[in-house]
């Protein structure tokens, strides 16, 4: 399938080591921020997400920290494992556009060592 | 429930061909959207629609006419394609202020 992974940042991990990937997000006003991993030749699937509201929100394996003040999320991945091997997007809800638009970020290619 | 569902998996045009993108979705969102992605960028947002009977112009617009032909299918035409639009296009839905569920793309060449 064809790489969207091209010339993306990228973090190489350890299995078994935890994983942290940062996303700058653009409009002080969003209210609503989601992560999404996409597998090569696949379509972005939903990690996590987090509302204004809240600073820290945990899954299984993920945990989500959203840092208002200076506009920056932040997904962990515990015990990072191979399947983790993708290319992660945060997005952000621009309130200025209406509640259903989400903005992407352009992505953070993630390489798991076995 | 299937998800969100796109035809067809790939497709090769020339220079000035149209086709139209089917999308369609079982989880009875209101929301519909296009995408296209290019590699090393994220997601850029073509059309989308809010509800049924309404669209609305995106990031990348131009070149590009949607139809939301019921509250279920969400369709995207090229009607005069370009080597610029070779990309991989993805459909995808949602209900109010949640998470957009993607389908599996459809992945364009324009000769």
């Amino acid at each position: 399938g064809e790489s969207v992974g091209l010339h993306l940042p990228t973090l190489s991990v350890q299995e078994g080591d935890n994983s942290i990937i940062n996303c700058a997000y653009s409009n002080s006003a969003s209210d609503y921020f989601i992560w999404y991993k996409q597998e090569s030749g696949k379509g972005p699937q939903f990690i996590i997400d987090i509302r204004s509201n809240m600073d820290k929100r945990q899954g299984q394996r993920v945990t989500v920290l959203l840092n208002k003040t200076v506009k920056h999320l932040s997904l962990q991945i515990a015990a990072t494992q191979p399947g983790d091997s993708a290319v992660y997007f945060c997005a952000e809800n621009l309130s200025t556009y209406g509640n259903n638009r989400l903005a992407f970020g352009k992505g953070n290619q993630v390489v798991v060592i076995p | 429930n299937a998800g969100v569902t796109q035809t067809p998996k790939f497709q090769v045009l020339k220079t000035g061909q149209s086709m139209t993108l089917q999308c369609a979705q079982d989880m009875n969102h209101n929301s519909m959207y296009w995408y296209r992605q290019d590699p090393g960028m994220g997601l850029r947002l073509i059309y989308y629609s809010a509800s049924e009977g309404t669209t609305d112009k995106g990031e990348v617009p131009n070149g590009y006419n949607v139809s939301r032909l019921n509250k279920r299918e969400f369709s995207l035409r090229l009607e005069s394609a370009a080597p610029s639009q070779t990309s991989v296009y993805f459909c995808a839905s949602s209900e109010a202020l949640n998470e957009q569920f993607f389908g599996p793309g459809t992945r364009l060449t324009v000769l």
